[in-house]
């Protein structure tokens, strides 16, 4: 079945690069997303890639897509203080329909 | 633009209650969705709607009901309220389905039934 898996923790020291790691099972996979989520907030979308996209990369955050072994990855150059959040994988399977499956989220510790 | 507001932001109901849980956007956004999250889990898609008088259930769709009558409204019924529904619900939209389409999500209800 569809399925999306990351670790729960990650603690990193403010200034080092945070790397994020998402494995997916659904390989007609079209679209995969990293959502970030703040106490009390609800999830924001902070970048998305296409599935025939091996890297995009936005400021301070680059994604790679590893196709062939499902695998998806954030990582925050220069982490700070602010990026302490809990951050989501999510894929949409090319299954028709409005599906979004969802990671447990990678909660981010971010020590000054 | 307010976006997606949810309400209450929080609720603490008895075994047996009813309740509604309110979504609104003010962005003309076609599809609308609700999720619960628990600990230690992803999100999970309770219902959603492609447009107004269309709704279809999700993943976990038991012991609830909803209704899309407006673009902007999307309310979610708990018809008899269990311990087992005590989650956060997320309210969230979009212009289309999922792929390139942004979903902005509400900031949550945190709903308890003891």
């Amino acid at each position: 079945g569809e399925d999306v898996e990351q670790s729960l923790f990650l603690s990193v020291r403010e200034g080092d690069s945070s790397v994020i790691n998402c494995t997916y099972t659904d390989s007609s996979s079209t679209y995969l997303y990293w959502y970030k989520q703040e106490p009390g907030a609800g999830l924001q979308l902070l970048t998305y890639i296409f599935s025939n996209m091996d890297m995009k990369q936005d400021q301070r955050l680059t994604v790679l897509l590893n196709k062939k072994d499902k695998h998806l990855s954030l990582r925050i150059a220069d982490t700070q203080t602010g990026d302490s959040a809990i951050y989501f994988c999510a894929e949409t399977p090319n299954t028709g329909g409005f599906k979004t499956i969802f990671g447990a989220g990678t909660r981010l510790f971010v020590k000054a | 633009n307010a976006g997606v507001t949810q309400t209450p932001k929080f609720q603490v109901l008895k075994t047996g209650q009813s309740m509604t849980l309110q979504c609104a956007q003010d962005m003309n956004h076609e599809y609308m969705s609700w999720y619960r999250q628990d600990p230690g889990m992803g999100l999970r898609l309770i219902h959603y709607s492609v447009g107004a008088g269309i709704t279809d259930q999700g993943e976990v769709p038991n012991g609830y009901n909803v209704s899309r009558s407006t673009t902007e409204d999307f309310p979610l019924r708990l018809l008899s309220a269990a311990p087992s529904q005590t989650s956060v619900y997320f309210c969230a939209s979009s212009r289309g389905g999922a792929g390139e389409d942004e979903q902005y999500f509400g900031p949550g209800t945190r709903l308890t039934v003891t």
